[in-house]
């Protein structure tokens, strides 16, 4: 059975530090991973997805890198501002279906 | 743009009570999702469905059941509550073959 874990659970960084965020999987047969941001009582919004046969997306200040064979994602956020703070998620699919196994996230603050 | 919308937003009820959520899209996604997340824990999925008329059983199922008669619409139904099954649920969608979800923005449940 897939498993998704992420550390660390929280973290503390001020303003203009780098996020790095991991995230492992023990199963490496995957489709995609997919990283999600959520901010309190709200739903899921997707940052951004990687294919299996992919290494990395970025988009903007976000940049993840994957590594099937090590079971390894890495989120990173360049120049962190205080409205990065949130709980970010980290899921892998195992097709193509939403049939998503999450991490349990890491909680991020971002202090100014 | 209304997206995934979830009634009702809260929602207490007493141990052996029945209920049921409703997830609705306006997306014209073929898939949809019902997902929970508690404390400490990744999102779990809970029933999907890939079509109207389609259900099929997630992670873990056990004391709910769902139904699709309508394709912008997914109901999540609880036959006897029990506090176990207190949580938040997530109801998500997305096209057939792409996992890239939209999800709601939650609907808070508490079983006394």
């Amino acid at each position: 059975k897939q498993e998704v874990t992420q550390i660390p659970a929280a973290l503390s960084v001020p303003e203009g530090e780098n996020l790095v965020l991991n995230c492992s999987f023990t199963d490496s047969a995957i489709y995609n991973l997919q990283w999600f941001r959520q901010d309190p009582g709200k739903g899921l919004t997707s940052l951004l997805l990687i294919q299996s046969s992919q290494r990395e997306q970025t988009s903007g200040r976000l940049n993840a890198s994957l590594d099937k064979s090590s079971g390894r994602s890495t989120l990173y956020i360049a120049a962190s501002q205080p409205g990065d703070s949130a709980t970010y998620l980290c899921a892998v699919g195992p097709d193509s279906w939403g049939k998503l196994q999450f991490g349990a996230g890491t909680q991020v603050v971002v202090t100014p | 743009n209304a997206g995934v919308t979830q009634t009702p937003k809260f929602r207490v009820l007493k141990t052996g009570q029945s209920m049921t959520l409703l997830c609705a899209q306006d997306m014209n996604h073929e898939y949809m999702y019902w997902y929970r997340q508690d404390p400490g824990m990744g999102l779990r999925l809970i029933h999907y469905s890939v079509g109207e008329g389609t259900t099929a059983k997630g992670e873990v199922p056990d004391g709910y059941n769902v139904s699709r008669l309508k394709k912008q619409n997914f109901l999540l139904g609880l036959e006897s509550a029990a506090p176990s099954q207190t949580s938040v649920y997530f109801c998500a969608s997305s096209y057939a073959g792409a996992n890239v979800l939209t999800f709601g923005a939650g609907s808070r449940l508490t079983v006394l």
